[in-house]
């Protein structure tokens, strides 16, 4: 059964420091990989996607991700982040023809000034 | 409309009423998901519409809770006989292909008293 765990449930952070947010995934089939993130009293919208091609993917605000099918890793990060990126992160996972995505339990980055 | 709408935006009952939240997905997109969000939980899927395609109903907690979609757009979540565990954000998305991620809407925060 597929399923994706998102290793830290919170990471703090200075503003302008480095962040990455590690997903891991389990499938024994091929992978469509997302990230979403939920800004404060918002809904989510899509960050990035890994589809297929080129392992790393870029998505909004800066921030990318790596697909590593060895240690079936997602991981986000961002290079330097800002106090607007402060929200939910949520990474998902979709394997095969099946269009339900399992979802992580999220991570909750606070950007501190 | 440009995004997914829901409505109400914030629902307050008592115990033993039932419920009725309304999603308008994206015109065009075939897929609509209804999730919950409990308060610091992840993504609870609910709900799966495809096209004509019978629903993939695999996340519903109990009988008490149904949903249709009408004319393959808009969807209706019920919940009946509500109970205090109910309580949580429900969110609806839509997507026009399963790999293209969805688009959620903005949420009906559910308060059962």
């Amino acid at each position: 059964a597929q399923s994706v765990t998102q290793l830290d449930s919170q990471v703090p952070v200075f503003e302008e420091a480095p962040v990455e947010l590690r997903c891991n995934y389990s499938s024994s089939v091929s992978v469509y990989l997302f990230w979403y993130v939920q800004y404060p009293n918002q809904g989510l919208q899509l960050l990035l996607k890994y589809l297929s091609g080129s392992t790393l993917v870029k998505g909004i605000n800066g921030f990318e991700a790596e697909f590593n099918k060895s240690q079936t890793s997602f991981h986000l990060r961002k290079p330097s982040v800002h106090i607007s990126d402060t929200a939910e992160y949520f990474c998902a996972a979709n394997a095969g023809n099946n269009r339900k995505l399992i979802w992580g339990l999220g991570t909750s980055l606070a950007v501190n000034p | 409309g440009a995004g997914v709408s829901q409505s109400p935006s914030n629902k307050v009952t008592e115990k033993g009423k039932d419920v009725e939240l309304r999603c308008d997905p994206i015109s065009g997109h075939t897929a609509l998901y209804w999730y919950r969000q409990s308060l610091g939980q992840g993504l609870e899927f609910l709900i799966y519409f495809q096209g004509n395609s019978a629903p993939d109903k695999s996340g519903l907690p109990s009988d008490r809770f149904s949903a249709e979609r009408t004319g393959g757009s808009v969807s209706t979540l019920t919940i009946q006989r509500t109970q205090q565990e109910d309580s949580a954000v429900y969110l609806c998305a839509s997507s026009l292909l399963g790999v293209d991620g969805q688009f959620f809407g903005p949420g009906t925060r559910l308060t059962v008293l």
